[in-house]
């Protein structure tokens, strides 16, 4: 357990819906990132938030994604209209400092679009 | 960010040595190489970084060839436990944000 939580674990949703999950980073991080995972392929780079402000969006980041993160605390990442490709494995991921060398990743929302 | 090439599997003996090596022939000098490593169903983990220097910490072992295009994380003893996806990532030291890029990495298969 690294202290990064993430909720809900696995999402079941018909197409078209929409969904929102949430991450609760380590207390005294104050950078956030979001990542998408698919299978067989690394991590790949959404979105970034120092405090909470929203520094960096990935041009991954369609205008169906919107990511949140009020008071610098627990951040949301919501899509609207999902599609299949969609699917995938959505990580948080939270660290500190001016330059940090490690980012902690929590368990990741596992996200399935029938 | 450089680009880095890394093996797509290898095996490994339980109690022995797993040297994973990673080529990043296009790295900058203000450029880091870091490790992470993914273990099934779970978030990746970071192992260990450096920027020229070989590093060791409880984890593992970095060794930087003198040029520093290429690098080694070594296991010292591997366990069934390692079994996991090994990422290298080369980053310079960010001025804003540090987000890490991800390849492929390596899928290193312990063995009893």
């Amino acid at each position: 357990d690294t202290g990064v939580s993430q909720d809900p674990r696995h999402k079941i949703t018909k197409r078209g819906q929409n969904v929102t999950f949430r991450c609760d980073p380590i207390s005294e991080h104050n950078r956030l990132y979001w990542y998408r995972q698919t299978l067989g392929q690394g991590p790949e780079f959404l979105t970034y938030f120092q405090n909470e402000a929203q520094l960096e969006k990935s041009r991954l980041l369609s205008d169906r994604f919107s990511a949140e993160r009020p008071k610098g605390s627990f951040s949301t990442l919501e899509i609207q209209r999902t599609e299949q490709g969609d699917s995938a494995m959505y990580l948080c991921a939270s660290s500190s400092g001016t330059f940090s060398y490690e980012q902690y990743f929590g368990p990741g929302t596992r996200l399935t679009v029938t | 960010d450089a680009k880095t090439t890394q093996p797509p599997s290898m095996d490994c003996a339980e109690g022995r040595a797993a040297n994973l090596p990673c080529n990043h022939s296009t790295i900058s000098g203000n450029e880091y190489v870091y490790w992470y490593r993914q273990i099934h169903s779970q978030g990746p983990q970071y192992i260990i970084h450096g920027l020229k220097n070989n590093e060791t910490n409880e984890m593992a072992s970095l060794i930087i060839t003198e040029d520093r295009k290429s690098s080694t994380l070594i296991l010292p003893h591997a366990t069934l436990r390692d079994t996991a996806v090994y990422y290298c990532i080369v980053r310079v030291a960010p001025l804003n944000t540090d987000k890490l890029i991800f390849g492929t990495g390596t899928r290193l298969q312990v063995f009893p």
